[in-house]
């Protein structure tokens, strides 16, 4: 029973343009969201979070979106460069709770194609 | 500053032996967590420490895994005896507070093989 899905297990864009990656999440008691990037034979890397408190968070090129009603957020990376070609990982957690863990989704690898 | 670090980064050991893997957070950090993923599928959580007590266990699969943080300082988690099924990549993170989900900054993993 996966509790935070990433539907795409890839995505090709061209350098330059929008990257946009996708996360739904079915427990409605998770209130706070991560993006994880991970180039291979490395441990995850912390991106942008974002509290169920706002529905947009900004971070230079990284944006990420949350649309509480729907259980869904996005990553939104402008303009894609060569070095964005990684796995990314959405992550959610109940902040305040006594489970401290995070739930990753699968994985979307992202290629930036030039 | 450095890492987090994990020892070793791969292991190959035969079904029915133990294996420990280390994990020194980063200096001060009073969080540490374990992970493991499994090939293809999600990061999934394991437990969490708070110095040297453990906050969350949840996620520990059976009891051929034993987690130790004596000291509060660095970690390890024993399996003992290993399965096929306890291939895959180990994760240990580590974070200064609880805030906001926690996790944020991870070692780059050990990568375990069980044949």
């Amino acid at each position: 029973d996966q509790q935070v899905k990433q539907n795409s297990p890839s995505l090709s864009v061209q350098e330059g343009r929008i990257s946009i990656l996708n996360c739904d999440y079915t427990n409605s008691m998770f209130d706070y969201f991560l993006w994880y990037k991970k180039y291979p034979a490395e441990g995850p890397t912390f991106l942008i979070s974002i509290s169920s408190i706002k529905d947009k968070n900004e971070d230079g090129r990284f944006t990420v979106f949350l649309n509480k009603s729907a259980k869904h957020l996005s990553l939104h990376i402008v303009p894609s460069q060569p070095g964005d070609s990684a796995v990314y990982f959405c992550a959610a957690t109940v902040s305040g709770g006594g489970a401290d863990g995070l739930t990753f989704g699968k994985g979307t690898h992202l290629i930036i194609q030039p | 500053e450095a890492g987090v670090t994990q020892f070793p980064s791969h292991s190959v050991i035969e079904k029915g032996q133990t294996v420990t893997l280390r994990c020194d957070p980063i200096s001060g950090h009073d969080n540490l967590y374990w992970y493991r993923r499994v090939m293809g599928k999600e990061i999934k959580f394991l437990l969490h420490f708070v110095k040297e007590s453990k906050q969350d266990e949840s996620g520990m699969p059976n009891n051929r895994f034993l987690a130790e943080r004596t000291g509060g300082t660095y970690s390890t988690l024993k399996v003992q005896p290993a399965e096929l099924e306890d291939s895959g990549v180990y994760f240990c993170a580590s974070s200064q507070d609880r805030a906001s989900g926690g996790a944020r900054f991870f070692g780059p993993g050990t990568r375990l093989t069980v044949l």
